[in-house]
C-alpha cells in the first residue's frame, strides 16, 4: 500500500518566522510531488510542484525534494496569519496519493 | 477561465435516498477525479477517468457508489441508497494527462445524510 505521511499538527509558528512542513512517502517510483493549501471549508489549492531533487523557490515558498530519503518539505518564509491553513502533500506515480495534511497556525 | 464546477454545493437528505453529485471539469483537461474528504480519513480518491474512461475505481467504497462520465465535460457520482456514514465533502478535480500535471479542485459538495 502506497502511503504519504505527514504530521497532523497543529504546527504553531510566530508571524514572520519560517514554517517548515514535512512529508515522507513510501513509493520509490514516485515522480511528481505537490503541495496544496486548504483553508477551512474550502477546496485544496495547488501552491507548489517539484519533480527533481533539490530546492524550488516561488516567492515566500520553497519546496525541497530528496528522493533518496523519500522526503519532501515545504518552507514558508516570513509567515503571515493568512498562511494559517492545512497543507496537503501529494505524491504521484501512476496515480496521485494525498497525505492527511498538517494544520499550520501562524501566531500574530 | 472557469475552474472545475460542482453541484450542488450542499446536499442534505435522508438515508435511503439516491444522491447525485455533478462535476464539469476544466475545458481541455482529459483526466477527472472524484474524492471524498472526512476528518478521520482525509482526502480519499474514489475513482478517476482518463478521456472519459474509468481507469481506477478501487477507491469506490461499495456497490452503492457509481460514477459515470458520458462526455468530456460532465461527470456524475451517484450514491444509492445513501447511508449516514456517506456524509462527507466530495470533491471533483481535473487535470491534463501526464505525470507532471497537477490537479485542480472544484469547490466540493458537502453531503449530509440524516
Amino acid at each position: 500500500q502506497k502511503e504519504v505521511e505527514q504530521n497532523s499538527g497543529p504546527l504553531s509558528v510566530p508571524e514572520g518566522a519560517i514554517a517548515s512542513l514535512n512529508c515522507t512517502y513510501s513509493d520509490r517510483g514516485s515522480q511528481s510531488f505537490f503541495w496544496y493549501r486548504q483553508y477551512s471549508g474550502k477546496s485544496p489549492e495547488l501552491i507548489m510542484s517539484i519533480y527533481s531533487n533539490g530546492d524550488k523557490e516561488d516567492g515566500r515558498f520553497t519546496a525541497q525534494l530528496n528522493k533518496a530519503s523519500q522526503y519532501v518539505s515545504l518552507l514558508i518564509r516570513d509567515s503571515q496569519p493568512s498562511d494559517s491553513a492545512t497543507y496537503l502533500c501529494a505524491v504521484k506515480d501512476d496515480k496521485i496519493i494525498f497525505g492527511k495534511g498538517t494544520r499550520l497556525h501562524i501566531l500574530p | 477561465d472557469a475552474g472545475v464546477i460542482q453541484s450542488p454545493r450542499h446536499e442534505v437528505t435522508e438515508m435511503g435516498q439516491e444522491v447525485t453529485l455533478r462535476c464539469k471539469p476544466i475545458s481541455g483537461h482529459n483526466s477527472l477525479f472524484w474524492y471524498r474528504q472526512t476528518m478521520m480519513r482525509g482526502l480519499e480518491l474514489l475513482i478517476y477517468f482518463n478521456n472519459n474512461v474509468p481507469i481506477d475505481d478501487s477507491g469506490m467504497p461499495e456497490d452503492r457508489f457509481s460514477a459515470k462520465m458520458p462526455n468530456a465535460s460532465f461527470s456524475t457520482l451517484k450514491i444509492q441508497p445513501s447511508e449516514p456514514r456517506d456524509s462527507a465533502v466530495y470533491f471533483c478535480a481535473s487535470s491534463r494527462q501526464g505525470l507532471n500535471q497537477p490537479q485542480h479542485f472544484g469547490d466540493g459538495t458537502r453531503l449530509s445524510i440524516l
